[in-house]
């Protein structure tokens, strides 16, 4: 029973170039959210997904497209990237409302 | 690696002392409450939650008290540990899918 698994766990980008991050729950949780965190900014809510084939703009979703797969999986697409997306990408789920959400151990990004 | 860096508030408390970890919060129609802890170079994970129709709520060794009056939410942990050193965030919601959370403090913890 992982939880929540996030890959990579580390990626350095050059200015401009693409990826996606991948994010797999085995909690059975409907919602799933991706989160920024900056130094002295706390966690930033990017996108979320409250159910399978449903998407949501969080907080700072500029730069940024999801794609809710199915249910275990939520991932998150840089197109181009930019030194500002510089940050620790974290996956999180829960069972939305006011319940609890689950951590994944985050992806370190830099772009250069 | 770092959770939230340059400038957080910073506890620092003895060994086997008790600790408050103290938050604003900013929407008075905010009902639901999260305390998270976040390690060096790991995710956050949950500690405890509390409703707004509660004042305090106990769990092992911490307790998190609301006041919705001055709209201020703390953690007590009691006998800290080294094992609690960490950055530790609160988080609000109002009736919706998205925490809003705040900055977070540092926990040091010397022997």
């Amino acid at each position: 029973n992982a939880g929540v698994t996030q890959t990579p766990k580390f990626q350095v980008l050059k200015t401009g170039q693409s990826m996606t991050l991948q994010c797999a729950q085995d909690m059975n949780h409907n919602s799933m959210y991706w989160y920024r965190q900056d130094p002295g900014m706390g966690l930033r809510l990017i996108y979320y997904s409250a159910s399978e084939g449903t998407t949501d703009k969080g907080e700072v979703p500029n730069g940024y497209n999801v794609s809710r797969l199915n249910k275990r999986e939520f991932s998150l697409r840089l197109e181009s990237a930019a030194p500002s997306q510089t940050s620790v990408y974290f996956c999180a789920v829960g069972r939305g409302g006011m319940y609890e959400q689950y951590f994944g151990p985050g992806t370190r990004l830099t772009v250069t | 690696g770092e959770s939230v860096g340059l400038h957080l508030p910073t506890l620092s408390v003895q060994e086997g002392d008790n600790s408050i970890i103290n938050c604003a919060y900013s929407n008075s129609a905010s009902d639901y409450f999260i305390w998270y802890k976040q390690e060096s170079g790991k995710g956050p994970q949950f500690i405890i939650d509390i409703r707004s129709n509660m004042d305090k709520r106990q769990g092992q060794r911490v307790t998190v008290l609301l006041n919705k009056t001055v709209k201020h939410l703390s953690l007590q942990i009691a006998a800290t540990q080294p094992g609690d050193s960490a950055v530790y965030f609160c988080a609000e919601t109002h009736n919706t899918d998205k925490l809003i959370f705040g900055t977070g403090t540092r926990l040091q913890v010397f022997p």
